[in-house]
């Protein structure tokens, strides 16, 4: 299993650029969400998908879009990306019991 | 969900064993106490979950008092490995009335030194 891949890894943008991030997960998991990790700072929730077909948003949605194109895929999109919006993002995956979060974008605006 | 309360850093020595407190007193009844830890910038990893009695797998313990209002993980022979940034979170049970989501706050660095 790979659990939860994110692509890509790194990203440098210019302010008014468009990008989309892509997540998978392959546990068959219901819910997906995706986080935002400025420095030094803990994670913050932008959006989630409770499960296929439904998202809902989190503590920080302006500026994004998200998609749950299947139960595998949940990406997030930035329509025109501001440099406030430089950090790592994560998107985690849940069972009941425990969150499996991928190995984070780091994507910088310039 | 409820608001916890963690000291921003601690230090401990190596071998030995690292308690990371949490003040979790607006705690609700129906809500559980989740510890997750990120090392280094990766993804965080959960590392154990309890509502009332104490708990242990083969990460760690976590010992809750009997009001709730508080919590200790207990790593019990820290290595280099686990120094990381502990999160203590508190929410209800993922399930078909919630969606999972976890709120966290800045945690607690552990650093673990030789």
């Amino acid at each position: 299993n790979a659990g939860v891949t994110q692509t890509p890894k790194f990203q440098v943008l210019k302010t008014g650029q468009s990008m989309t991030l892509q997540c998978a997960q392959d546990m068959n998991h219901n819910s997906m969400y995706w986080y935002r990790q400025d420095p030094g700072m803990g994670l913050r929730l932008i959006y989630y998908s409770a499960s296929e077909g439904t998202t809902d948003k989190g503590e920080v949605p302006n500026g994004y879009n998200v998609s749950r194109l299947n139960k595998r895929e949940f990406s997030l999109r930035l329509e025109s990306a501001a440099p406030s919006q430089t950090s790592v993002y994560f998107c985690a995956s849940s069972d009941y019991n425990e969150q499996f979060f991928g190995p984070g974008t780091r994507l910088t605006v310039l | 969900d409820a608001k916890t309360t963690q000291p921003p850093s601690m230090d401990c020595a190596e071998g030995r064993a690292a308690n990371l407190p949490c003040n979790h007193s607006t705690i609700s009844g129906n809500e559980y106490v989740y510890w997750y830890r990120q090392i280094h910038s990766q993804g965080p990893q959960y590392i154990i979950h309890g509502l009332k009695n104490n708990e242990t797998n083969e990460m760690a313990s976590l010992i809750i008092t009997e009001d709730r209002k508080s919590s200790t993980l207990i790593l019990p022979h820290a290595t280099l490995r686990d120094t990381a940034v502990y999160y203590c979170i508190v929410r209800v049970p993922h399930g078909s009335s919630n969606t999972g989501k976890l709120i966290f706050g800045q945690g607690t660095t552990l650093q673990v030194k030789p």
